[in-house]
């Protein structure tokens, strides 16, 4: 399949701090990137769709001024929190869609972060 | 109401015996349906579609009901390796949107 990556693996921050996840379509060109959230034991939550070119869709209840997406590229989407909060601590999981591979989606290995 | 929901189980099963669980869903107009598999602390890998007429990847059974909108997945001849969270998936639009159940768990054991 389809490979997608992520950097980083994991973070540690500080409240406060600004943290940046970077996820990369490997062996495709991605029209389309989704950022989810998971929080332990609950479904991955759709964050934003984000086309390359053009302004992220951001899901209900999702801040746009604090997660702020960018997709310059069509094998690159970057996802930062801004002034990351304990809250924020979650596992966040970036998907990529390409015209080639039709609907199906492949996830990144996902980003672990943990605001102290 | 969830636009899909599952059983969290967890599914205890003696390895080699089957196990089946369904998910329901309440948008009537999706289309696409997927069973993804999620272990521990890892991204949802792709299990298998879920095609109107059902269908078969080795072990794996996928079932589809429109008309009370349910999916089903069998596993036959369980093995240790798929213990795991098995997602139900549903597509929320045409644009690719999908929709995540938040799993059901299933412990295979020796």
């Amino acid at each position: 399949g389809a490979v997608v990556s992520q950097h980083p693996s994991r973070v540690i921050c500080k409240s406060g701090t600004s943290v940046k996840i970077e996820c990369r379509s490997l062996d495709f060109q991605a029209t389309t990137m989704f950022w989810y959230r998971q929080f332990p034991k609950q479904s991955l939550m759709l964050m934003a769709t984000s086309n390359e070119g053009s302004k992220a869709t951001y899901e209900q209840g999702v801040e746009k001024d604090k997660f702020l997406i960018n997709h310059a590229s069509l094998t690159l989407s970057t996802l930062t929190v801004t002034s990351a909060h304990p809250e924020d601590s979650s596992f966040y999981i970036c998907s990529s869609r390409g015209n080639v591979l039709g609907e199906t989606q492949y996830f990144g290995p996902g980003t672990r972060l943990l605001v102290l | 109401r969830k636009e899909v929901e599952q059983d969290p189980g967890p599914f205890n099963v003696p390895e080699g015996a089957t196990v089946a669980f369904n998910c329901t869903y309440s948008n009537s107009a999706s289309q696409s349906f997927f069973w993804y598999r999620q272990d521990c602390r890892k991204e949802p890998k792709l299990l298998m579609s879920v095609y109107s007429s059902g269908n078969e990847d080795g072990r794996f059974t996928a079932q589809l009901n429109r008309a009370s909108q349910y999916i089903s997945l069998l596993i036959r001849d369980s093995k240790l390796s798929d213990s795991a969270t098995y997602l139900c998936v549903v597509n929320a639009d045409s644009w690719g949107k999908l929709q995540f159940g938040a799993g059901t768990q299933v412990v295979v054991t020796p």
